[in-house]
């Protein structure tokens, strides 16, 4: 159990276009969820926390209005990466916590590279 | 501004050796306490999680914890070359967000 899935699993794209990333809990109920941010050899860097339902918080330093959170069910969130550059590429993790295991573990899906050119 | 430091490594053992990765934490209201393994160009993936004092075993894997020296370890009986990753340290207060190490790069020599 706890399986969390994305989609893509990479995505390349033009410079100035949009980019949607899925994020899906597949047996079990997400009332929270984590986009993460990782490049080369770097650690993990939190992005923003989206409860289910409500706006997402952003972590400092990270625009809401290029990285947008939608969290509308308590199965799936998406990020949307507006207007990419290519200093947006990276490696997109999201992460979902809830109704599954015992002390707030996070679950993680399996990423999603993006390369924009 | 709470914390979890992690030495970076990398770490390197011989396989068959005994790894211990180690992990400190600034707040002592945490809670629970996980290890995650990451290997390169992938996601992390819960090991282990502990959330009293003393040892936890699971197969080759010991995470020991330690709230009053703030400090939680992991240890890695028989390394193996496949055990050759980043391992992450992360740390709940029991609220919403999960607080992440920078990683232990680990390298187990054939």
């Amino acid at each position: 159990g706890a399986v969390v899935s994305q989609h893509p699993s990479w995505v390349i794209c033009k410079s100035g276009t949009s980019v949607k990333i899925e994020c899906r809990s597949l047996d079990f109920q997400a009332t929270t969820m984590f986009w993460y941010r990782q490049f080369p050899k770097q650690s993990l860097m939190l992005m923003a926390t989206s409860n289910e339902g409500s706006k997402a918080t952003y972590e400092q330093g990270v625009e809401k209005d290029k990285f947008l959170i939608n969290h509308a069910s308590l199965t799936l969130s998406t990020l949307t990466v507006t207007s990419a550059h290519p200093e947006d590429s990276s490696f997109y993790i999201c992460s979902a916590r809830g109704q599954a295991g015992n002390y707030n573990e996070q679950f993680f899906g399996p990423g999603t590279r993006l390369t924009v050119l | 501004q709470k914390e979890v430091e992690q030495n970076s490594g990398p770490l390197s053992v011989p396989e068959g050796a005994i790894a211990s990765l180690n992990c400190t934490y600034s707040d002592r209201g945490s809670q629970s306490f996980f290890w995650y393994r990451q290997y390169s160009g992938k996601s992390p993936e819960l090991i282990m999680f502990i959330y009293s004092n003393g040892d936890k075993e699971d197969g080759r894997f010991t995470a020991q914890l330690n709230k009053a020296s703030q400090y939680v370890s992991l240890l890695i009986r028989d390394s193996q070359p496949s055990d050759s990753a980043t391992y992450l340290c992360a740390v709940n207060d029991g609220g919403f967000k999960t607080i992440f190490g920078a990683g232990t790069r680990l390298f187990v020599k054939a």
